[in-house]
């Protein structure tokens, strides 16, 4: 079944600090990628969409210059959180789809603690 | 995309099946119904989808009510490591993301 690999799956660091997510398809080329934030007990949120070799669309309320996507390939798609703060601690989780008409299948998520 | 209503919470005993509903009563017909599930600490994992026809996988069975306005995931055999939250979402095929709402917490109890 189609595999979405997330790394890292963990990330402690301190505030100030940016940190990248990787996002990776490993058996199919995803032509879109998503990126979801989870704050404890509650759902996934959307943050951006990606497309590959175009700029992200990103949701009301998210700061594009803060979450810089990049969707360089059809296979890789990371989320650099910049400067980022406590209050940026959550759960962010990828998702990639191959076609319009297939399913999104998600990483694993990357639990991200912001000293 | 159309308002999905799920029951908050749900017991399943260990071996029977698990029939988790979803109300989408304002569904248009081109409208997909997609579950998803999230065990704690993971990221989502797609179940099963359909649009008007029930399906069937490995993981579950889907049926969709002949109007459908409601759906019913079937878990034939639950186990332990089917408990987590469950996720009945429509989309607009070809529409860019799925919106979660609630979900239904499955426990599958020993």
């Amino acid at each position: 079944g189609a595999v979405v690999s997330q790394h890292p799956s963990r990330v402690i660091c301190k505030s100030g600090t940016s940190v990248k997510i990787e996002c990776r398809s490993l058996d199919f080329q995803a032509t879109t990628m998503f990126w979801y934030r989870q704050f404890p007990k509650q759902s996934l949120m959307l943050m951006a969409t990606s497309n590959e070799g175009s700029k992200a669309t990103y949701e009301q309320g998210v700061e594009k210059d803060k979450f810089l996507i990049n969707h360089a390939s059809l296979t890789l798609s990371t989320l650099t959180v910049t400067s980022a703060h406590p209050e940026d601690s959550s759960f962010y989780i990828c998702s990639a789809r191959a076609t319009i008409n297939q399913p999104q299948h998600f990483g694993d998520g990357t639990r991200l603690s912001i000293l | 995309d159309a308002k999905t209503t799920q029951p908050t919470s749900m017991d399943c005993a260990e071996g029977r099946a698990a029939n988790l509903p979803c109300n989408h009563s304002t569904i248009s017909g081109n409208e997909y119904v997609y579950w998803y599930r999230q065990i704690h600490s993971q990221g989502p994992q797609y179940i099963i989808h359909g649009l008007k026809n029930n399906e069937t996988n490995e993981m579950a069975s889907l049926i969709i009510t002949e109007d459908r306005k409601s759906s019913t995931l079937i878990l034939p055999h639950a186990t332990l490591r089917d408990t987590a939250v469950y996720y009945c979402i429509v989309r607009v095929g070809g529409a860019n993301n799925l919106f979660f709402g609630t979900g239904t917490r499955l426990t599958v109890i020993p």
